[in-house]
């Protein structure tokens, strides 16, 4: 069974840094392209970040353009998402998301997200 | 950016019966579209994609239909574990810029 499993969530202060991984099994992790999603407290879904199969290309929301990155390292099967400058508009649940082969762009796994507070 | 515009923001539907779910975009998405379903402390559910095409293991009473601007999630026969909230999603865009509709949130009548 395909399994994401997202750590690295806790409260942090305005203006740190965090980083999220994700964890991947069950599947050719080095196939697929990958995601982030966030959620705001009681708000919608916001697509924060993609990255290419091999780790070649990346694309950002505005929102978290220059303080936002990800990367993956295929051989450990996992996915990161560096955080600096963290803002208390940041503090949501964030997704990792698998995308389809062939139809990019749907997330058809997610895992089961790992919750960022951004408080002092 | 693609705007997603979901009506109503929340649906009060008897069970065994039918509820639409609309989704609008503000520039075509072609059939660039998918359906989430998401239930309180839950990840989203991955529904339908490419407007029409259900996900593995979700039952036909789901359905969705539409092209362009213009979508519909139909939930036939409604049971209580269908109340939960629903996203359109919109992929069409590269480089990606994927954008989510604000939900709406099925209830029970």
């Amino acid at each position: 069974e395909v399994q994401l499993v997202e750590s690295g969530g806790g409260l942090v202060q305005p203006g740190g840094s965090l980083r999220l991984s994700c964890a991947a099994s069950e599947f050719t992790f080095n196939s697929y392209e990958m995601n982030w999603v966030r959620q705001a407290p009681g708000k919608g879904l916001e697509w924060v970040s993609y990255i290419s199969s091999s780790g070649t290309n990346m694309y950002y929301a505005d929102s978290v353009k220059g303080r936002f990155t990800i990367s993956r390292e295929n051989a450990k099967k996992s996915l990161y998402l560096q955080m600096n400058s963290l803002r208390a508009d940041d503090t949501a649940v964030y997704y990792c998301a698998r995308g389809k082969v062939g139809t990019y762009g749907y997330f058809d796994f997610w895992g089961q997200g790992a919750l960022v507070t951004v408080s002092s | 950016e693609i705007v997603m515009t979901q009506s109503p923001a929340t649906l009060s539907v008897s069970p065994g019966e039918t509820a639409t779910l609309s989704c609008r975009a503000s520039q075509s998405v072609s059939s660039s579209l998918a359906w989430y379903q998401q239930k309180p402390g839950q990840a989203p559910r991955p529904l339908i994609y490419d407007a029409s095409t259900r996900a593995t293991d979700i039952p036909a009473r789901f359905s969705g239909s539409g092209s362009g601007t213009e979508f519909t999630l139909t939930i036939s026969g409604l049971l209580s574990e269908d109340f939960a909230v629903y996203y359109c999603q919109q992929y069409h865009t590269w480089p990606p810029t994927y954008t989510f509709g604000q939900g709406t949130k099925l209830e029970i009548k």
